[in-house]
């Protein structure tokens, strides 16, 4: 099965400085990746993915992510943070079972931007 | 109606209790899923299902039966409801076309005493 790994429980970083959430896959195959926000009470939203081609895949809310082969890491980033990015990031892979295919989460990094 | 709505918002329960989450989408899409968020795991699948009157088991199913009779609609049912069974449910939905991200729902907050 494929899995992601989110080394950080949680990432501080001041309002208007640069954020990195931190994301590692472990795959068999081509991965498919996705970044995806939960505000607070709310359902998870849709960032970004990454299917092919460009390394660097831009989404929503001027968020970004680098996808690299070699260190297995697809880690999410914006150049400068806002204290309304303070939330649960969660990353995600594709995983083909038997029958279905669906996604399957890290444990989520709450990200707090301090103003 | 726009996306995925899910009811109710959230539900305190007796233990034994029977109990049904409602899933429904306006989008078409032909899969839909059911997750489970707690605290320090994550989200886990319980059920999905690849279109209309096909369902199956996904990682933590045990206690939970879902039906889908029609596209729009992907009920979540608690036969007998247990105190582990307390977490957040989000049901989700894609097209089964490419892409494969998924759509989520608002969720619904369950307590089971």
């Amino acid at each position: 099965a494929q899995s992601v790994a989110q080394p950080e429980d949680q990432v501080n970083v001041a309002e208007g400085n640069p954020l990195t959430v931190k994301c590692t896959y472990s795959v068999s195959g081509n991965p498919y990746l996705f970044w995806y926000v939960q505000y607070p009470n709310r359902g998870l939203q849709f960032l970004l993915k990454y299917i092919t081609g460009d390394n660097l895949v831009k989404g929503s809310y001027g968020f970004e992510a680098e996808f690299n082969k070699s260190q297995t890491s697809f880690h999410l980033k914006k150049p400068s943070a806002l204290v309304s990015d303070s939330a649960l990031y969660f990353c995600a892979v594709r995983d083909d079972n038997s029958g279905y295919s669906t996604l399957t989460f890290g444990k989520g990094t709450m990200l707090l931007v301090s103003p | 109606i726009a996306g995925i709505t899910q009811a109710p918002t959230s539900q305190i329960l007796a233990a034994g209790r029977r109990m049904t989450l409602r899933c429904t989408q306006d989008m078409r899409h032909n899969a839909m899923y059911w997750y489970r968020q707690d605290l320090g795991l994550g989200l886990r699948l319980i059920h999905y299902s690849n279109t209309a009157g096909t369902t199956g088991k996904g990682e933590v199913p045990d206690g939970y039966s879902v039906s889908r009779a029609n596209t729009d609609d992907f009920p979540l049912t608690l036969a007998s409801a247990v105190p582990s069974q307390t977490s957040v449910y989000f049901c989700a939905s894609r097209t089964g076309q490419g892409g494969y991200e998924q759509f989520f729902g608002p969720g619904t907050r369950l307590t089971v005493l």
